[in-house]
């Protein structure tokens, strides 16, 4: 099982400034099967990038994900005040197990 | 418009049963794998099941395998996942959520808003 490990756990940042969060996998990610996703309370997940660095539908483009193996980051160029959430990495499929990391909570400082 | 609407969630006794369901509109429902994942009260992610399109395909976590099984009416645009012999540690909130692909390696592109299942005596 891949076990991805989130850093910091949680981010104090103020609106306007970039946010970077890190998600390290415990072995290689293969074809960059690496997803991000943010989860504000009340509410389900929604995704944010797949295959590391594509965004999804919707997705404003403050938001970029980089990197491949084992060390991927999600970027928030201008943190907006809606983006003050919880931010988790997930690997996808490998030896058909999906994995999540723990999570990085993006507060408001 | 994607909608995934969980049901069946509610309180059961520890070593009971409960069978939630998923209803699925706004997409082809048969073209797409669909997961079940959980999330405890206060803590993360946790993957459960997965099922390809055609239900050819079904994978379960270590934690509940033998115990939970995920299944699927394309007929009925509709996902299952029949829990037995819960435990306490089953306690969570459970999404469905869309695969973005019919099989092999996907995400999910789309999520329910959960249903709450709590396993208590």
């Amino acid at each position: 099982e891949i076990v991805l490990t989130q850093s910091p756990g949680t981010l104090s940042l103020s609106p306007g400034e970039r946010a970077t969060l890190s998600c390290r996998a415990s072995q290689s990610v293969s074809s960059s099967y690496l997803a991000w996703y943010q989860q504000k309370p009340g509410q389900p997940p929604r995704l944010l990038i797949y295959g590391a660095s594509s965004r999804a539908t919707g997705i404003p483009d403050r938001f970029s994900g980089s990197g491949s193996g084992t060390d991927f980051t999600l970027t928030i160029s201008s943190l907006d005040p809606e983006d003050f959430a919880v931010y988790y990495c997930q690997q996808y499929g490998y030896s058909y197990r999906w994995t999540f990391g723990q999570g990085t909570r993006v507060e408001i400082k | 418009e994607v909608q995934l609407l969980e049901s069946g969630g509610g309180l059961v006794q520890p070593g009971g049963s409960l069978r939630l369901s998923c209803a699925a509109s706004g997409f082809t429902f048969s073209s797409y794998a669909m997961t079940w994942v959980r999330q405890a009260p206060g803590k993360g992610l946790e993957w459960v099941s997965s099922i390809s399109g055609g239900s050819g395909t079904i994978y379960y976590a270590d934690s509940v395998k033998g115990r939970f099984t995920i299944s699927r009416d394309n007929s009925k645009n509709t996902l299952y996942l029949q829990m037995n012999s819960l435990r306490a540690q089953d306690t969570a909130v459970y999404y469905c959520a869309k695969g973005s692909a019919y099989s092999g390696n996907y995400c999910f592109d789309y999520w329910g808003q959960g249903t709450l299942v709590t396993v208590s005596s």
